[in-house]
């Protein structure tokens, strides 16, 4: 079946530090993906989308590219800051706006 | 815009009785609300999905009598957990789906049930 996989975390980072949060999904179809952010005590807000292969989505400062021919969506941002420590999920879905189906989180905590 | 409500934020229950959820998309139309429930520092398990006006579809393991929703409106679904006990405690996140424009999901910021 669909499913995402994403690097374990917590991943602890100095501040400006460059951050990868690698995932990678099966899909039978072709989905859309996504990557959501959920902030210390609030829900998930979608920080950015890609669509079909190779678009890059991009929002405050993160990337990520659909790469089909490796099945990846990695999220990168080239200087975190302590204010995106949070909880980071990659998501899949099959149908446009259809259920999503997500990794399993990753922590990223920045310190000063 | 797109805002999606969660009442209560948090609740506390005793085990053997019901407690009611409410999910509300408060500048949007939602014909399809999603329910997750979310373990501590685990990913969210889609509960069941509601349209308008009928019933839910649940996803495999999920059980339907137990977990009761209900989609009466257009920006109002709701979850009851009937006859809660301990293991339900959980994070419970319902998301909407606009009918209109971008069909993305809008995610309310959930509800934390403790049954004692």
């Amino acid at each position: 079946g669909d499913s995402v996989t994403q690097m374990e975390g917590p991943v602890t980072l100095s501040e400006e530090a460059f951050l990868t949060i690698n995932c990678t999904y099966t899909a039978t179809g072709y989905p859309s993906l996504f990557w959501y952010v959920q902030y210390p005590g609030e829900g998930l807000q979608l920080l950015l989308k890609a669509t079909k292969a190779d678009d890059k989505g991009s929002n405050k400062g993160f990337e990520a590219t659909y790469r089909k021919e490796t099945t990846s969506f990695h999220l990168e941002k080239g200087s975190v800051q302590v204010s995106d420590s949070a909880v980071y999920f990659c998501a899949l879905s099959v149908n446009q706006g259809g259920k999503l189906i997500f990794g399993q989180g990753t922590e990223l905590s920045v310190k000063p | 815009g797109a805002v999606v409500s969660q009442h209560p934020s948090w609740v506390i229950c005793k085990s053997g009785t019901s407690v009611k959820i409410e999910c509300r998309s408060l500048d949007f139309q939602a014909t399809t609300m999603f329910w997750y429930r979310q373990f501590p520092k685990q990913s969210l398990m889609l509960m069941a999905t509601s349209n308008e006006g009928s019933k839910a579809t649940y996803e495999q393991g999920v059980e339907k009598d137990k977990f009761l929703i209900n989609h009466a409106s257009l920006t109002l679904s709701t979850l009851t957990v009937t006859s809660a006990h301990p293991e339900d405690s959980s994070f419970y996140i319902c998301s909407a789906r606009s009918a209109q424009g971008v069909y993305e999901q809008y995610f309310g910021p959930g509800t934390r049930l403790t049954v004692t």
